[in-house]
């Protein structure tokens, strides 16, 4: 069975410093990774997804299949990048979420 | 393109009664996905619909829970009997379809959040 794991909750950081969300995924197949995000009072949208090796917002992901890895991570955090994060797998026809993390950028 | 819609954002019910969330998904899109958030916890994927076909529920509770997208109109979650337990965010998603639902990216609605007193 697929499973997602996002190991930390809550991660705060200063703006201008790097960040980084860890998501760790266990599936047998060929994992389809993405990432979502959730900005106060707005919808879950989709940030990024591996197969399209994108960098939108200024952040990057990398599947690394050794380490069954997919974090998220960007070298200068904004403010505005305070949200709910989700990694999530898709096998299929589901997504498979992690329980996301709430990333706070203080001033 | 207005995106997923999803009504009404926030029910309340008592336990007993039933819940019907209804979901209509992005203008071209055939493939509707629910899934439900418990508090403190992350998306769960319950079900996968398609025009008048469910393609896979194997994430729906077994009993009081059921799923519809018919031909015309939204797709509904209907939820009978409704316990405290039920109460959660339930979310809708949909993609296009057309070349296999893991390469498609899901849009998602707002949420609807169930209460029940």
């Amino acid at each position: 069975a697929q499973r997602v794991t996002q190991p930390e909750k809550l991660l705060s950081v200063f703006k201008g410093a790097p960040v980084e969300l860890k998501c760790n995924y266990s599936y047998s197949g060929s994992p389809e990774l993405f990432w979502y995000v959730q900005y106060s009072r707005q919808r879950l949208q989709l940030l990024l997804r591996h197969i399209s090796r994108e960098s939108i917002k200024g952040f990057t992901a990398d599947l690394n299949k050794g380490e069954t890895s997919f974090h998220l991570k960007k070298p200068f955090a904004q403010e505005e990048d305070s949200a709910m994060y989700y990694c999530a797998l898709s096998s299929g026809s589901r997504l498979t979420f992690g329980e996301g993390t709430q990333l706070t950028v203080n001033p | 393109n207005a995106g997923v819609m999803q009504n009404p954002r926030h029910l309340v019910r008592r336990r007993g009664q039933e819940a019907r969330l209804r979901c209509s998904p992005m203008k071209g899109h055939s493939h509707v996905y629910w899934y439900r958030q418990l508090p403190e916890e992350g998306l769960k994927f319950m079900v996968y619909l398609q025009k008048e076909n469910i393609i896979d529920e194997s994430g729906m509770p077994k009993e009081r829970f059921s799923a519809e997208f018919p031909k015309e109109g939204p797709s509904i979650l209907r939820i009978q009997q409704v316990v405290r337990g039920d109460s959660a965010a339930y979310f809708c998603a949909s993609s296009p379809g057309d070349r296999g639902p893991s390469n498609q990216p899901q849009h998602f609605g707002d949420g609807t959040r169930l209460s029940i007193l």
